[in-house]
């Protein structure tokens, strides 16, 4: 049962545009939210996270927004570069009970110079 | 090193066979995971160990399958009799403290392919 789901397994965006991709959970127990970014061949690596006690979390280019009550997020990529094109998985976890986190399939972005 | 070390990088091997995948983390990481991805999947815990804990092994889908780490630093993941349904990339990742605050290092995975 995928307690993490990645609807768009991939999304093409022209350079400068926003990029969003989107993600949503089942378990009302996950409270801590990651993206990860998966180059070919390489393993993925953290990106930005967000905890449930916060809507928005943003670092540069990236925001990611939470909405408890859909059991949604999304990352925000503004302005996309061709450097961006890369899978992104999106985590989640519990603080108590599961040591591990939980992914989504990931969404492949291509960002078109 | 610097990061997560996984090997090989590749490996192909005959069904029946069995095989291992190596880990070496971080230095000083405390806590140690295996994932899985399979073709069109998510990733997919397999194993966590956390210091002299006792590993969490919930994640491993059957018997055949089983972790150990040596001296809390180097990790190997044994396949018996592989079949090829296990075919994958093994991801393995470590962190400085269990659960996510930290977030995981990733090693660059080891590409199983079961012929």
């Amino acid at each position: 049962d995928q307690q993490v789901k990645q609807n768009s397994p991939s999304l093409s965006v022209q350079e400068g545009r926003i990029s969003i991709l989107n993600c949503d959970y089942t378990n009302s127990m996950f409270d801590y939210f990651l993206w990860y970014k998966k180059y070919p061949a390489e393993g993925p690596t953290f990106l930005i996270s967000i905890s449930s006690i916060k809507d928005k979390n943003e670092d540069g280019r990236f925001t990611v927004f939470l909405n408890k009550s859909a059991k949604h997020l999304s990352l925000h990529i503004v302005p996309s570069q061709p450097g961006d094109s890369a899978v992104y998985f999106c985590a989640a976890s519990a603080q108590t009970g599961a040591n591990n986190l939980f992914f989504g399939t990931g969404t492949r972005l291509t960002v078109i110079p | 090193g610097a990061g997560v070390s996984q090997s090989p990088s590749n490996k192909v091997t005959e069904k029946g066979k069995d095989v291992e995948l190596r880990c070496d983390p971080i230095s000083g990481h405390t806590a140690l995971y295996w994932y899985r991805q399979s073709l069109g999947q998510g990733l997919e815990f397999l194993i966590y160990f956390q210091g002299n804990s006792a590993p969490d092994k919930s994640g491993l889908p059957s018997d055949r399958f089983s972790a150990e780490r040596t001296g809390g630093s180097v990790s190997t993941l044994t396949i018996q009799r592989t079949q090829q349904e296990d075919s994958a990339v093994y991801l393995c990742a470590s962190s400085l403290a269990p659960g996510h605050v930290y977030g995981y290092t990733f090693g660059s995975g080891t590409r199983l392919t079961v012929v």
